[in-house]
């Protein structure tokens, strides 16, 4: 089974740009995550979909973050605008529903200048 | 809302030594506990997890609950150089790990030849 996938793997943006991340879940997992990982920070969670349905939304990133799941294979996560302090790396995970395990992508490295 | 702690921030353990790291949790009903292993640049992946007080050994490595203290901890053998990574620690409050999961910040282990 392929793993979980995430593109870009690194991106650079402007202050106020718009940019979108991908996400392709593992075949047949029904729970999907983003997070954001500082150094300061740790893992944060920015959104978790249970089979497409949005089941907790970060309160600290509603304004300028905004997952969604297109479908059961694919979620994108777009920061509108964004903003220096949004350098990060973005993770997105999934996991089967009723299992705790769950399986990482590679991450999206964010830099705005 | 789940506080999840790691000591120590750091270490560096010399090659072949025991490897101890700790993680303490605020929710008393906590179910699931796990940690998580990231390499330099990679994704994080899970490495072991427990459901009940007690310890877990696979190998090297052993998990001790003490769900009485809010605490649990991984115990690395004979610690090797592959072992250098961030170790990330993991509470869930769904039965049967069956809820999103909580991390620690980290702590970031190398080992020394």
């Amino acid at each position: 089974d392929a793993g979980v996938t995430q593109t870009p793997r690194h991106e650079v943006a402007e202050k106020g740009q718009t940019i979108i991340l991908k996400c392709e879940p593992v075949s047949g997992h029904n729970d999907l995550f983003w997070y954001r990982q500082t150094k300061i920070q740790g893992l944060e969670l920015l959104s978790y979909f249970r089979s497409k349905s949005l089941m907790e939304d970060g309160g600290a990133f509603k304004d300028r973050f905004k997952a969604e799941m297109l479908n059961s294979s694919f979620s994108t996560l777009k920061i509108q605008p964004t903003e220096p302090k949004d350098s990060a790396v973005y993770l997105c995970a999934s996991s089967r529903q009723g299992r705790a395990e769950q399986f990482f992508g590679p991450g999206t490295r964010l830099t705005v200048l | 809302q789940q506080k999840v702690q790691q000591s120590p921030e750091s270490l560096i353990v010399p090659e072949g030594a025991m490897t101890s790291l700790n993680c303490t949790f605020s929710d008393s009903a906590s179910q699931y506990f796990a940690w998580y292993r990231q390499h330099s640049g990679k994704a994080p992946k899970a490495l072991m997890s427990i459901f009940s007080n007690g310890e877990k050994e696979e190998g090297r490595f052993t998990i001790h609950l003490n769900k009485a203290s809010l605490h649990f901890s991984l115990h690395i053998r004979d610690s090797q150089p592959s072992d250098s990574a961030l170790y990330l620690c993991a509470v869930s409050m769904g039965t049967g790990g069956a809820d999103r999961l909580t991390f620690g910040k980290g702590t970031q282990l190398i080992i020394q030849p």
